[in-house]
């Protein structure tokens, strides 16, 4: 299993734009990249996935360099409401998987 | 479409005692799974269901934890005894073939106290 490493919290204003790093040096070739966000009293909610390059949605946007052995979210103008908990994950799609959630990046969004 | 439903909840019990916490998947989902979430930390997959087997569940209790997954639907997991360490929250979630790789739907979670 490939392990991950994001920053334990991060501070930011309402309108910036936010990026968050993961690093995975171990992935595998079949692993995707996926990231989830978790509000307070919530399960965790999926945001965006990838596999290399660059990953838009409505959402955020995933940056995933040619090596593959990190990643990086990036949450455009952020609003008080992206205070949150953010999960990188990193495994394959195959049934017999088993991802595993690691301490993820407290974002706190201040006014 | 309805999301992943869980029962209870909140639940307390004191330590020693049993519990037992409902999940119910987004319909037509094949894989469900178990994650116990103690406070400020990360969710820790306990046991994955596909359809009715059990796919994993090396993280899983055995001496006091079961889970069981009938008729490959709704799933039950049971603690029994309860320890103080027990306490967290427990998600339950679902993945269906469709859509994007390993995307998960969590259920609202039960939030177990053992006094």
């Amino acid at each position: 299993l490939a392990k991950t490493t994001q920053p334990i919290s991060m501070d930011s204003y309402e309108g910036q734009e936010v990026n968050i790093t993961c690093s995975h040096n171990n992935i595998a070739t079949n692993d995707y990249i996926t990231w989830y966000q978790q509000f307070p009293s919530q399960g965790p909610r999926f945001i965006i996935q990838g596999y290399k390059t660059k990953v838009t949605n409505e959402v955020a946007s995933l940056f995933i360099p040619a090596d593959r052995k990190s990643s990086t979210l990036s949450l455009p103008r952020v609003s008080l409401s992206d205070t949150a908990v953010y999960y990188c994950l990193v495994g394959e799609d195959n049934a017999g998987n088993m991802l595993t959630f690691g301490g993820g990046t407290r974002l706190m969004v201040k006014p | 479409e309805a999301g992943v439903a869980q029962s209870p909840r909140y639940k307390i019990i004191e330590k020693r005692q049993s519990v037992a916490f409902w999940c119910n998947p987004i319909s037509g989902h094949a894989t469900l799974y178990w994650y116990q979430q103690i406070l400020g930390q990360g969710p820790k997959l306990l046991i994955q269901f596909q359809n009715n087997g059990v796919v994993d569940d090396s993280q899983l209790p055995k001496d006091r934890f079961s889970a069981e997954r009938l008729k490959g639907v709704d799933s039950t997991l049971k603690i029994q005894p309860a320890k103080l360490e027990d306490s967290a929250v427990y998600l339950c979630a679902s993945s269906g073939p469709d859509g994007v790789y390993n995307e998960q739907f969590f259920g609202p979670g039960t939030r177990l106290t053992v006094l």
